[in-house]
């Protein structure tokens, strides 16, 4: 079966620092791997998502997330966070072929204020 | 997401009794999901659907049912709600294994 760690459970930085937000999974096969928000008050929404080719892949709103396969690894970077980043970040994973495959795993979520 | 609606939004209800939080979609989608929200607990999968003969359980099904009545619709049911079924629950859709899920705005649900 597969399972996401977030360690961190709450980031506190100021506007305009840099963000990386850890994930890492435990899956030994192919994975869709997911990362989503959730404003305040809000439903999840899709950042972005990896299925194959560069393991770098760019989001909505500046964020982006890097793939390390060797590591289970999927960290959402932003260069420069603002105040209206402030929310919930959940990273996700989905087996590509297995029982699994059904079934989109969540980690525990990491809970982002930014200070302005 | 507006193709994802939830009814109702909110409801609090007293332990014991049944209740029913409903999800439809306009997506077109087989795939249909209800999970819960648990502060430090992220979503948790309570059960799935890829057809309306195909119903499963996720990782927390116990206390909870579900009814997939039409491609359109799935429906979750607490038998006798408790008061640990407090939760914020959503409805999700998608249209392959390898897709992204598409939320509902939730139903945040007390039981007293």
């Amino acid at each position: 079966a597969q399972s996401v760690s977030q360690h961190n459970h709450h980031v506190i930085l100021s506007e305009a620092a840099s963000l990386e937000l850890g994930c890492n999974y435990s899956y030994g096969g192919t994975v869709n791997l997911f990362w989503y928000v959730q404003y305040p008050g809000q439903h999840l929404q899709l950042l972005l998502k990896y299925f194959s080719g560069d393991p770098l892949v760019k989001g909505i709103k500046g964020f982006e997330a890097e793939f390390i396969k060797s590591k289970f690894s999927f960290n959402l970077r932003k260069p420069s966070v603002q105040w209206s980043d402030t929310a919930e970040y959940f990273c996700a994973v989905n087996a590509r072929s297995s029982g699994s495959a059904r079934q989109l795993t969540f980690g525990s979520g990491t809970q982002l204020t930014v200070l302005p | 997401d507006a193709d994802v609606t939830q009814t109702p939004r909110n409801r609090i209800t007293k332990t014991g009794k049944r209740i029913m939080l409903e999800c439809s979609q306009t997506k077109g989608h087989d795939r249909m999901y209800w999970y819960r929200q648990d502060p430090g607990l992220g979503l948790r999968l309570i059960y799935y659907s890829f057809d309306v003969k195909d119903i499963n359980k996720g990782e927390i099904s116990d206390g909870y049912s579900v009814s997939r009545q039409a491609q359109a619709k799935f429906s979750l049911s607490l038998e006798s709600a408790i008061p640990n079924q407090t939760a914020l629950y959503f409805c999700a859709t998608r249209d392959s294994n390898n897709s992204p899920l598409h939320f509902g705005n939730g139903t945040r649900l007390t039981v007293t």
